[in-house]
Formats: structure tokens, C-alpha cells, sequence
């Protein structure tokens, strides 16, 4: 079945530390896709990165980072020298092909607090 | 700005009615994604849609429904509210179905309030 889990629920830290949103997945697709989004207080959802389940290679975006590892069914996202603007609720996601369609499952969300 | 767009943005009803929400996606993009955010339940992936077509059905209650219409802009239905309904209910788009599939750009979302 598919599960996506972000086993931190809340991280603090001070603006400038690095920090890694961890999400851990299970599907029994071979082909499947991954994501991180961002939710700001202000509500909306934000795309930040797609994985497709063939291509492994780590990607670097500035201060963002994703490393997936299907050995560990792992999709993490490091943030480097985080800001305060960084403050927010992040989702990863697993989206797996269902009859024509795309069926998409979010994890529970962690919320990251940066302090200046 | 994602270009999708949704209205209204909020709702305050009360138990028992109906509602209907609306979602216009990105120009160019055929699928369009409804979901529902509350907290308890977290995001939900409620039904998605391509060019008119259901395509994929995640935890729709039986008293929702959703239709994709020719000009491709969607409407979720909510009929029968109860107090568990109230959440924030996003609409989302892309490009394609189907293989080649590309990430979901999201509206800002309907706030329905159930009182």
C-alpha cells in the first residue's frame, strides 16, 4: 500500500543551521514519482522538487537539497544556512499511476520553525 | 501566483446544506486535482480529472462529487455538510496524465467553514 511518513513533526533551529526534513515511503509500484511541497503560513502549496522513481541522482537548488535512496525508500530534503523565511509546514508526496490517473498520497507534514 | 485559481475563497454554511467549489486550472494544463486539508486528516487526495474524464479516485465521501467541464474548469461538490467537513479544500493542475506525468501546481484553496 502506499504511505508516505515524515516521522518529524516539528523541528526548530536557529537561522543558519543546516537542517534535514526526512520521508520515508512505501509503494509496490516500480514506476512512481516523489515531491516535496512547502505550505507557508499563508496557506498556499509551493512546489519544490519532483523525483521520478528511475532517476536517483541527488539534486542541489541554492540552499535546498534532495537525496533519494530507493535502497531505504528514503526521499530527504536538507536546507543549508536556513533563513527565517524558510519557516514553514513541508509535505513530501508519492504519487503512483492508477487507471490513466495519477493517485497522490502526502505525508503528515513537518513543521520547521527558524529562529533569527 | 501557480495560475490556478479558485473560488470562493471562504464558505461559512451550516450542516446539512450543499456548496459547490469552483477551480480553474493553469492555461494548457488538462488534469485537475481536488483535495481536502484538515487537521486531523492532513491532505487528502480526494479525485482527479483529465480533460472532462475521472481518472483517479482517492477519500471521496459518497455525498462529494466533481466534474471536469469542456472549458476544463473543475467544480467539487459537498452536499449534506457536516462539522467534519470544515477544511481547507485545494484544487490542483497539470499538464498531463499518463506517463509523462509533471508535478501539481495548487490553487490557494477554498476555506469551508460548517457551522
Amino acid at each position: 500500500a502506499q504511505k508516505v511518513t515524515q516521522a518529524q513533526t516539528e523541528i526548530s533551529v536557529v537561522e543558519k543551521e543546516d537542517v534535514t526534513l526526512d520521508c520515508v515511503y512505501e509503494t509496490r509500484d516500480t514506476t512512481y514519482y516523489l515531491f516535496w511541497y512547502k505550505q507557508p503560513p499563508s496557506g498556499e502549496l509551493v512546489f519544490l522538487i519532483r523525483r521520478n522513481s528511475f532517476d536517483e541522482q541527488n539534486e542541489i537548488s541554492g540552499r535546498y537539497s534532495w537525496n533519494f535512496q530507493k535502497s531505504t525508500s528514503s526521499f530527504n530534503f536538507t536546507i543549508t544556512a536556513s533563513q527565517v523565511v524558510d519557516s514553514a509546514v513541508y509535505f513530501c508526496a508519492l504519487s503512483e499511476a492508477e487507471t490513466g490517473g495519477f493517485k497522490t498520497i502526502f505525508g503528515a507534514g513537518t513543521r520547521l520553525f527558524v529562529k533569527a | 501566483d501557480s495560475g490556478v485559481t479558485q473560488t470562493p475563497k471562504h464558505l461559512i454554511t451550516a450542516t446539512g446544506q450543499r456548496v459547490t467549489l469552483r477551480c480553474s486550472p493553469r492555461s494548457g494544463d488538462l488534469s485537475v486535482y481536488w483535495y481536502q486539508q484538515s487537521l486531523d486528516q492532513g491532505l487528502q487526495f480526494l479525485i482527479q480529472y483529465y480533460n472532462g474524464e475521472e481518472r483517479a479516485k482517492g477519500n471521496i465521501l459518497e455525498r462529494f462529487s466533481a466534474q471536469q467541464f469542456p472549458d476544463l474548469h473543475s467544480e467539487l461538490n459537498l452536499s449534506s455538510l457536516e462539522l467534519g467537513d470544515s477544511a481547507l479544500y485545494f484544487c490542483a493542475s497539470s499538464v498531463v496524465s499518463g506517463i509523462n506525468y509533471n508535478e501539481q501546481f495548487f490553487g490557494p484553496g477554498t476555506r469551508l467553514t460548517v457551522l
